[in-house]
């Protein structure tokens, strides 16, 4: 059963620090993974997406990368401004067949980048 | 840019009663899902539909869980009894062939 595991669970920096937010999955059978940004009480924002097939993708100042083999995935934050505090989650898609879609979550890093 | 809208935001019912959150899908999408997230906990997926069927449910989607597409534009999530563990914030999601899921901003289901 696959396991989805973001460490640590916390994380409080000073604004322009660069950070590495982790997250580990169990079962390397994964079609992709996403990152998601997550504010309180709010929806789920799509920050990156790594089919299995790729190691890394860009998004301005985030950079994710993909180690399938080992099971980790990295997400780098250049720069932090205030504006990124938020909770960071990760979901893998499991590798199946046909239209079963279905994202499989971390717990999330709670992010706060302090002025 | 296109977005996925949900309605209510804040739903509050009373233990043993039907609610129905409802959700409109960016337009082109094909494929369309219900998560929901109790507090302090992870994301759990409901329910996949697309072509007009259920493609996959989790253990969590038992009988009193149904969810329509009743217009081609609307996908609602039915709870036809509710129990006080509903309580949860509820996510739509929508995607295309893309495999980037589009989620709502949720509703939150509190269950007296």
């Amino acid at each position: 059963k696959q396991e989805v595991t973001q460490i640590p669970a916390a994380l409080s920096v000073p604004e322009g620090e660069n950070l590495v937010l982790n997250c580990s999955f169990t079962d390397s059978a994964i079609y992709n993974l996403q990152w998601f940004r997550q504010d309180p009480g709010k929806g789920l924002t799509s920050l990156l997406l790594i089919q299995s097939s790729q190691r890394e993708q860009t998004s301005g100042r985030l950079n994710a990368s993909l180690d399938k083999s080992s099971g980790r995935s990295t997400l780098y934050i250049a720069a932090s401004q205030p504006g990124d505090s938020a909770t960071y989650l990760c979901a893998v898609r499991r590798l199946g067949a046909g239209n079963n879609r279905k994202l499989i979550w971390g717990l999330g890093t709670s992010l706060a980048v302090n002025p | 840019e296109p977005e996925v809208t949900q309605t209510p935001s804040h739903q509050v019912t009373q233990m043993g009663q039907e609610v129905i959150l409802r959700c409109v899908p960016i337009s082109n999408h094909l494929y369309f899902y219900w998560y929901r997230q109790i507090l302090g906990q992870k994301v759990e997926f409901l329910v996949s539909f697309y072509n007009n069927e259920i493609s996959e449910k989790s253990e969590i989607f038992d009988d009193q869980f149904s969810v329509e597409r009743p217009d081609g534009s609307n996908f609602t999530l039915k709870i036809r009894s509710t129990k006080l563990e509903d309580s949860a914030m509820y996510f739509c999601a929508s995607t295309l062939s893309t495999d980037t899921q589009y989620f709502g901003p949720g509703t939150r289901l509190t269950v007296l």
